[in-house]
């Protein structure tokens, strides 16, 4: 049982290039999220997804978008990267909201 | 809006107890809390629900006052494996699954 799988682990882009962030979860999960973290400010929301073709903005969604096709997949996409995007990227499933999210290992990304 | 935790640090040395908080300015539906180690994912240890219950396991509990929408987990006899940052969540009422997090508590408990 592999969990909440996020690839890749580490990812160098330039400014101004595009990149999807994948998130797979085999627990057959409807709620999926999408959180970034940067030192001293926690886990900020950027989207969420309460189930296939069901999205919803989460505290900082700006320069980010998403789609949930699947109950598995729910893919993070960056469609111009800035420097400001530099930051660790955790994806998270759980039964619903109130229930114990399950976290991925993380994306490191950094933006040059 | 994310809830607010404080402290924001505190050193413990083993065996001692350490209380963190976590207020929020909406009317709370739930109460999360996860510990992370460094370079590591968060890992679940509670949730609470609206109700004010009190919850716990081994020398790691919480409570959740409902009406004052603040939340404390209490951690006694610490050991050093409860190093880390504390993260507490929440749900608001009309909003179950927008889960969001405080800025974290680092515990760091030294021998």
């Amino acid at each position: 049982n592999a969990g909440v799988t996020q690839t890749p682990k580490f990812q160098v882009l330039k400014t101004g290039q595009s990149m999807t962030l994948q998130c797979a979860q085999d627990m057959n999960h409807e709620y999926m999220s999408w959180y970034r973290q940067d030192p001293g400010m926690g886990l900020r929301l950027i989207h969420y997804s309460v189930g296939a073709g069901i999205t919803d903005q989460g505290e900082v969604p700006n320069g980010y978008n998403v789609s949930r096709s699947t109950t598995e997949d729910f893919p993070l996409r960056l469609l111009s990267a800035a420097p400001s995007q530099t930051s660790v990227y955790f994806c998270a499933s759980s039964v619903t909201g109130n229930t114990e999210a399950f976290f991925g290992q993380g994306t490191r990304l950094t933006v040059v | 809006q994310q809830p607010v935790q404080s402290p924001q640090a505190v050193i413990l040395r083993e065996g001692e107890d350490a209380v963190i908080n976590c207020s929020s300015s909406k009317a709370l539906y739930s109460v999360h809390w996860y510990r992370q180690k460094h370079g590591e994912a968060p890992i679940f240890l509670m949730i609470l629900l609206k109700g004010g219950e009190q919850k716990g396991h081994d020398k790691i509990s919480a409570s959740f006052n409902e009406k004052k929408q603040q939340s404390s987990l209490y951690l006694t006899a610490s050991q050093l494996s409860y190093s880390g940052t504390y993260f507490c969540g929440t749900t608001s009422g009309g909003s179950n699954y927008k889960l969001t997090f405080g800025k974290g508590t680092l515990l760091t408990v030294n021998p």
